[in-house]
């Protein structure tokens, strides 16, 4: 089975330009989260989908960050514009979504952002 | 607001020891209770979880986790360390309502030793 897949894997930038990360989920996942983790903290969720419908956006900065799953399966993760806060590890993770609270995220590699 | 407190940001240990990481929570409910973890340049993974039922959980690859609601801890044990243990280990809340809202600690960098 494969994995959560992410790309890019690394991506450098000058502050106030804008990004884009785009995430693929296990197949049939219906539950999609994106994660920041800034160095020395853990994940911090900015955002969850099941399917294509917002579950929960209250941590995403929605002044600069925008996502979307349109189709209900893969989802890109905007920044517009990037500040020198927003370097960090941007993690994807999926979940069936049949249970719940008791399921497995399965999270991807990430994405390491360095803005400049 | 749930929390989590990750005693130790880094912890070292000899190839054989005990290892001991500690987690606190915070929550006005019974939570959920998670261990991940995370090798270098890759995603987390899912080490242990406890929703209900027997308070002693185990996990993948020896690892074991107790929940004391009375010290509103979760600590991570494995009773002998081997070189691959060496790894980032996240301890995590979840409410046991709605959907699953993962809250990290800032995580506990374990360090093996020959």
């Amino acid at each position: 089975e494969a994995g959560v897949a992410q790309s890019p894997r690394y991506k450098i930038i000058e502050k106030r330009q804008s990004v884009a990360f785009w995430c693929n989920p296990i197949s049939g996942h219906a539950t999609l989260y994106w994660y920041q983790q800034i160095l020395g903290q853990g994940p911090k969720l900015l955002i969850q989908f099941q399917n294509n419908g917002v579950v929960d956006d209250s941590q995403l900065p929605k002044d600069r960050f925008s996502a979307e799953r349109l189709k209900g399966v893969d989802s890109t993760l905007k920044i517009q514009p990037a500040k020198l806060e927003d370097s960090a590890v941007y993690l994807c993770a999926s979940s069936t979504g049949t249970s719940r609270l008791r399921e497995t995220q399965y999270f991807g590699p990430g994405t390491r952002l360095l803005v400049l | 607001a749930q929390s989590v407190t990750q005693l130790g940001s880094h912890v070292s240990v000899s190839e054989g020891a005990l290892v001991l990481l500690r987690c606190n929570y915070s929550s006005s409910v019974p939570p959920y209770l998670f261990w991940y973890v995370q090798y270098p340049n890759q995603g987390l993974q899912l080490l242990l979880k406890y929703t209900t039922g027997a308070t002693l959980v185990k996990g993948i690859n020896g690892f074991e986790a107790e929940f004391k609601k009375s010290e509103t801890s979760f600590h991570l044990t494995k009773p002998s360390a081997h070189m691959s243990d060496a790894a980032e280990y996240f301890c995590a809340v979840s409410p046991n309502t709605g959907f699953q809202k993962l809250v990290f600690g800032t995580g506990t960098r374990l360090l093996v030793s020959p």
